[in-house]
């Protein structure tokens, strides 16, 4: 069956290290997304993309960076991470559409910043 | 700006059917997603709504009223799977999706 993953599932770093966080998809989606998910606020949007070679900044993009070499992998990056960036982190996948189509939803990453 | 407005949490009774409320104010319309989320897990697609009116799915109901800026899901039947948080999702005329905070919905026996 086709599945998103996500790893690690926990991780805990210092500030100021570099972090990255894989996902990898086995629908064949042209389209991935990376949230944070903080307590009181919605999923907010870090990174996008349409396909491969293909990324987008969403609305909180400081301090993240994505790469898209194949199809199947959107790897996060925090370049050095902060205390603020201590969050549950969500990959998502959809077929088409742009952010209109249903997104697939990896199990997350806990990441704490010390 | 851009808000989306759902109850914080909200309780009912195994069995008895709950309602829960989005409200959003968005620069255009272009289609509104429910999702499930349990404790600890991915949130999961429960429905989509472009078109005004009710879109049944088994014991989960959609509602849209895109003149009000207005959704709810109705869950008839609880059951005690169904305590979980439901997300609200709105695409605006850029085509970008605009997340609410979640209502957490308790189910109590």
């Amino acid at each position: 069956d086709a599945e998103i993953t996500q790893s690690p599932r926990h991780k805990i770093t210092e500030t100021g290290r570099q972090v990255t966080l894989a996902c990898h998809q086995t629908w064949n989606h042209n389209n991935m997304f990376w949230y944070r998910q903080d307590l009181g606020h919605g999923l907010r949007l870090i990174h996008y993309s349409y396909g491969v070679q293909d990324t987008n900044k969403g609305e909180v993009s400081d301090g993240y960076s994505v790469s898209r070499s194949n199809t199947e992998d959107l790897p996060l990056t925090l370049e050095s991470a902060a205390s603020s960036q201590t969050s549950v982190y969500f990959c998502a996948s959809s077929e088409g559409g742009g952010h209109t189509d249903t997104q697939y939803f990896g199990p997350g990453t806990r990441l704490t910043v010390l | 700006g851009q808000n989306i407005d759902q109850p914080t949490e909200m309780t009912a009774t195994e069995g008895a059917i709950v309602q829960i409320n989005c409200t959003y104010q968005t620069s255009g319309f272009n289609g509104l997603f429910w999702y499930q989320q349990h404790a600890g897990e991915a949130p999961t697609f429960l429905s989509y709504n472009v078109l005004d009116g009710l879109e049944e799915k088994g014991r989960f109901s959609s509602f849209l009223s895109r003149s009000k800026g207005y959704s709810y899901l109705l869950l008839k039947e609880l059951q005690m799977k169904d305590s979980a948080s439901y997300l609200c999702a709105v695409i605006d005329s850029n085509y970008q999706l605009i997340w609410g905070a979640g209502t957490k919905l308790i189910i109590k026996p």
